[in-house]
């Protein structure tokens, strides 16, 4: 059964050093989304990107955060400069269609990021 | 605005037993209702939705779910517990009423089902 995949599992980095995160999503999924989940807290909405673009993203997603689709095949969530609060597992989903039909978003592994 | 609440942080239940994880929903519109499960070092995995139809759906792994218009409330269920159920459970909503709102779903905080032996 095709899934998303994420790389690393775990990722350790200075405070304010750029990370990239890196997600494989399903391979004929259009619509590709981040997700944050602070330890014990809500799995939070990032930003969603389709046809190259993001259509979708929250306040948390602010000037620190982008994402890239730099080839056919890999999704990208860069954090420029980290905080500490940055700490958090990030969730990569993939869906087939937008989540605006009834689509259902598939989830890979997650990445868990600590800034130190 | 679209809201989920997981009223539990931990559901225990012995191997056999009927198991429920609660989740209450707010919405504007009509809800468009998930379930997922998080296994430790995995991802979340769709285990059912809820869109229209049949207020109980049936899902992965013998789970199902009761859609309540009226209490607002899409608790989990499954006639008989496993160990291998251990996990943890995230419900999630979206309205599909809402005109110009936002189209990506609201998680609720997840509850800790133990299944012991």
């Amino acid at each position: 059964e095709p899934e998303v995949t994420q790389t690393p599992s775990h990722q350790v980095t200075q405070m304010g050093q750029e990370v990239i995160l890196r997600c494989v999503p399903i391979s004929n999924h259009l619509y590709f989304y981040w997700y944050r989940q602070i330890l014990g807290q809500k799995v939070e909405f990032l930003v969603s990107f389709y046809n190259n673009e993001i259509s979708e993203k929250s306040e948390i997603f602010d000037d620190q955060f982008s994402v890239e689709r730099p080839d056919g095949s890999n999704f990208t969530l860069k954090i420029r400069s980290t905080k500490l609060e940055d700490s958090a597992m990030y969730f990569c989903a993939s869906s087939e269609e937008g989540s605006g039909g009834t689509d259902t978003q598939y989830f890979g592994p997650g990445t868990r990021l600590t800034v130190l | 605005a679209q809201s989920v609440a997981q009223p539990e942080d931990q559901v225990n239940v012995a191997e056999g037993n009927p198991l429920t994880v609660k989740c209450t929903y707010s919405v504007s519109g009509n809800p468009y209702l998930f379930w997922y499960v998080q296994y430790p070092n995995r991802g979340l995995q769709f285990l059912l939705k809820y869109i229209t139809g049949d207020n109980l759906v049936k899902g992965s792994y013998c789970f199902e779910a009761e859609f309540n218009k009226s209490q607002t409330s899409f608790h989990l269920k499954k006639p008989s517990a496993l160990v291998s159920d251990s996990a943890l459970y995230f419900c999630a909503v979206r309205d599909l009423g809402t005109s110009g709102g936002s189209y990506i779903p609201t998680f609720g905080r997840g509850t800790s089902l133990i299944v012991h032996p």
